[in-house]
């Protein structure tokens, strides 16, 4: 199965902050790139989202980078808060299925 | 409009009875899929239905566990004979006719406990 790898495992930041958090592809046939957001005892919900025609996408605080060269596409979290303080999971589409990555615990402390 | 409904929310199970999951999609939506989420792990695909068809189950055991999406109700995920290792959190998600797999609105899941 074609694996999606996130890194880090775990982050913490400070309020204010910026979080980053990366995924790298295999597969150059997906043509989608979500990210979820998941709060404990919650399933995930689809937070953002970039097609690799455009290298970039803003909404909010939130910005997806995008490097189809490197095979790699980035989460930003521009002034980090405390109610940003969750699980984030990047996906890519493999046919009729997402193929998550292995998640990222975001703690933002005030 | 409602969200994807799952139910049960918690279920605790012991070993060698069956477990059953149910989900109801969003209205207007005719694809179901179901994941399995380990702890501290990512969702891993499990199966997608169509109604009153299975269109890919290549993440389902092959045994113990089947699935189904009848014409009229949920969708429902069941599991025979679970396990301890049957202990995760299980989600549903679904989607529009048109909006293929990019556009998956996901249940808030049943975590399934095996004593």
């Amino acid at each position: 199965q074609q694996q999606v790898k996130q890194s880090p495992q775990s982050l913490i930041v400070q309020k204010g902050g910026i979080s980053i958090i990366n995924c790298a592809y295999e597969n150059t046939a997906f043509d989608y790139f979500p990210w979820y957001q998941q709060f404990p005892g919650k399933g995930p919900a689809l937070l953002i989202a970039i097609r690799p025609d455009v290298s970039e996408k803003k909404e909010g605080r939130f910005t997806i980078s995008f490097n189809k060269s490197a095979k790699q596409f980035s989460l930003h979290i521009m002034d980090s808060q405390p109610g940003d303080s969750a699980t984030y999971f990047c996906a890519a589409p493999n046919a009729d299925k997402l193929i998550f990555g292995t998640g990222t615990r975001l703690q933002v402390f005030p | 409009n409602a969200g994807v409904m799952q139910n049960p929310r918690h279920l605790v199970r012991r070993r060698g009875q069956e477990a059953r999951l149910r989900c109801s999609p969003m209205k207007g939506h005719s694809h179901v899929y179901w994941y399995r989420q380990l702890p501290e792990e990512g969702l891993k695909f499990m199966v997608y239905l169509q109604k009153e068809n299975i269109i890919d189950e290549s993440g389902m055991p092959k045994e113990r566990f089947s699935a189904e999406f009848p014409k009229e109700g949920p969708s429902i995920l069941r599991i025979q004979q679970v396990v301890r290792g049957d202990s995760a959190a299980y989600f549903c998600a679904s989607s529009p006719s048109t909006g293929g797999v990019g556009t998956q609105y996901f249940g808030p899941g049943t975590r399934l406990t095996v004593l």
